[in-house]
Formats: C-alpha cells, structure tokens, sequence
C-alpha cells in the first residue's frame, strides 16, 4: 500500500482540462515543498514533469502545472492530448526521504 | 550531457548473490543524491534508496533497508545496488535516478535505462 494516496484513474477529452490528486498526510505532503510528478508512458522511462511542488524542468509543456493545498498536492493537464495518455506518479519528500503514490492512469477518450 | 548508464538484464536464481551498476556521467559525480528505483511487472514506482557520493551518506526506504545495499564508487563515477540472497519477489525494471538539484532532494530528473532482472528456479 503506497503512503500518497491516488485515484486509480482518470480521462477527458482531448482539449479538456483534468486534475490527479494526490493525498498524503502532514509529515510529507504537508510538511514539505518537495512534491514531484512522473509520467510514464507503457514501456518507457518515467520522466519528471513537476518538482518542488510547482517547477517544471526544462522542456515540459506548460499545459503540466502542479500546486499543494495542505496535504494534498495535485497535477493538472490543461488542453489534453492523445500523447498525455500514461501513467502518472507522485512523489513527496517525507524525511526519510521519499514516500510515493501507487500511481494514477490517465485514458484520453 | 547528464548520461546514466545502467548495467545489463540478469536473470538470476532464488539465494543468489547480485550486484547492478550505474555509471554517471556529464555532472560533477559527488554533489547529487542518485540511487535506485524499483518497477515490478505492471506496478508502479518505488524509491529504494539513494547515496550522496561526496561522503557515502545512504539513505534507504524502510521496505528496502536490510534487503538491499546501495554504494558508490567516486573513481569510477558508478553507484551499485547489491543483493546478497535474490527471491523470486526481486523480479523487477530497477532505474538508477539522480536528483535535479545539485545537494538537493527536489524531484528525479535524470534516470538510466532500467536493469531488468528476473529471479526464477
């Protein structure tokens, strides 16, 4: 069982928006701005799309945007597209250091 | 360019010993948090662990600690994770990642090419 907790699955329609939530508890999600997104695509390395939070990394869309609200973070897609349909996983620093969600599958219909 | 390059997939018997590598490259070696994550077939992702090279600090999730050792080798720039008794519940894609900031835990930017490794009987 993963410490961040998060839907199993999502979809939209191409051009929508969507969100992925990812609960965790006071002494990760809560306690620290080190919350991160990957997004893997079947057989693929997973690649990081959000850090600390809000960041992207050089290269990634910014239709990828993250934010935090207590213990929850959450990732949203704006102007979904066919090639965002992949597996999506958040990560927060806790101390120990990293705890993790079990992932979330992003279907775009 | 930041390159790490993982060692090949190994396919292993149950109470074998194992060791896997890591070689960074394009980055100053000793300054970032790297280390290992685990995918087993149709899972999802689990940090295992990381080491920071300047000074071998190694931090490990507590599902990991004791089962796994994760080490470094500065002259050679290569992190290893090693096993000393391989169960069939190893079989897994394992990433060697490094973090995107330098001395940082912040998010895992760069990731090798993935060791499969298969436990089988």
């Amino acid at each position: 069982q993963s410490a961040l907790t998060q839907p199993a699955s999502v979809s939209g329609s191409p051009g929508q928006s969507i969100t992925i939530s990812c609960t965790g508890t006071n002494t990760d999600v809560g306690s620290y701005n080190l919350v991160s997104w990957y997004q893997q695509h079947p057989g693929k390395v997973p690649k990081l799309i959000i850090y600390e939070v809000t960041k992207r990394p050089s290269g990634v869309s910014d239709r990828f945007f993250g934010s935090k609200s207590g213990n929850t973070a959450s990732l949203t897609i704006s102007g979904l597209r066919a090639e965002d349909e992949a597996d999506y996983y958040c990560w927060s620093y806790a101390g120990r250091p990293w705890v993790f969600g079990g992932g979330t599958r992003l279907t775009v219909l | 360019e930041v390159q790490l390059v993982q060692s090949g997939a190994e396919v292993k018997k149950p109470g074998e010993s194992l060791k896997i590598s890591c070689q960074a490259s394009g980055y100053r070696f000793t300054t970032y948090w790297i280390g290992w994550v685990r995918q087993m077939p149709g899972k999802g992702l689990e940090w295992m662990g990381y080491i920071y090279p300047s000074d071998s600090d190694t931090r490990y999730s507590p599902s990991f600690e004791g089962q796994v050792t994760i080490s470094a080798d500065k002259s050679i720039t290569t992190i290893y994770l090693q096993w000393t008794s391989l169960k069939a519940s190893d079989t897994a894609m394992y990433y060697c990642v490094r973090d995107i900031v330098e001395a940082g835990s912040s998010g895992f930017y760069h990731w090798g090419q993935g060791t499969e490794v298969t436990v089988s009987s």
